[in-house]
């Protein structure tokens, strides 16, 4: 069955400072993959995804993330993180077929210190 | 940007009572979803919808649930006899559908209280 692991339920990190944050999916073939970012009271906002092909993408924000197939892993990484990035971050996965659904991990909440 | 707008905000309802959420995708998708998230919990998977029926949907859209889309752009969520456990964060999403590498784009979402 298809899953995705967040292992953090909390990151805090200060702000300027460097940011990953973990994703670990399970899934029979090559999944379409999505970082999505929730700020309180909002909706889901699509930062990034990858589909195929350079398995470093870019997303809004001036986030990335790295697909890594061998570690079944698509880490979210930002190299200075600004107080206004304070939110729920949701890896999700999706089969290359579309109109079907996605599965969510359960999402690593992001603090930032000043 | 267009966007995916959903109403109410938040809702109130009694337990027992039956609950309408309104969605309106963006314009020209054509794959539609409904999420839900209960407090504190991952966001789930209810349904997708596509040329009128559904296409797929989880152990959780039960015979109390129903989707429909009434017209060219509303797309809607009926929970026909409210339960305390319905509590939760409702979301649409919408997808273009026209090529397979085009994302899911969510609501805001709409709180659903049942009292």
């Amino acid at each position: 069955a298809q899953s995705v692991t967040q292992p953090d339920i909390h990151i805090t990190v200060s702000e300027g400072a460097s940011l990953e944050l973990r994703c670990n999916y399970s899934y029979g073939a090559t999944p379409y993959l999505f970082w999505y970012v929730q700020s309180p009271g909002q909706g889901l906002q699509l930062l990034l995804k990858y589909f195929s092909g350079d398995t470093l993408v870019q997303g809004i924000k001036g986030f990335e993330a790295e697909f890594k197939r061998s570690q079944s892993s698509f880490n979210l990484r930002k190299p200075s993180v600004h107080w206004s990035d304070a939110a729920e971050y949701f890896c999700a996965v999706g089969p290359l077929e579309y109109g079907n659904k996605l599965v969510f991990g359960a999402g690593t909440i992001l603090r930032v210190k000043s | 940007e267009p966007e995916v707008t959903q109403t109410p905000s938040h809702q109130v309802t009694q337990m027992g009572q039956e609950v309408i959420l309104r969605c309106v995708p963006i314009s020209n998708h054509l794959y539609f979803y409904w999420y839900r998230q209960i407090l504190g919990q991952k966001v789930e998977f209810l349904v997708s919808f596509y040329n009128n029926e559904i296409s797929e949907k989880s152990e959780i859209f039960d015979d109390q649930f129903s989707v429909e889309r009434p017209d060219g752009s509303n797309f809607t969520l009926k929970i026909r006899s409210t339960k305390l456990e319905d509590s939760a964060m409702y979301f649409c999403a919408s997808s273009d559908g026209r090529s397979s590498n085009q994302p899911q784009h969510f609501g805001d979402g709409t709180r659903l209280s049942i009292l």
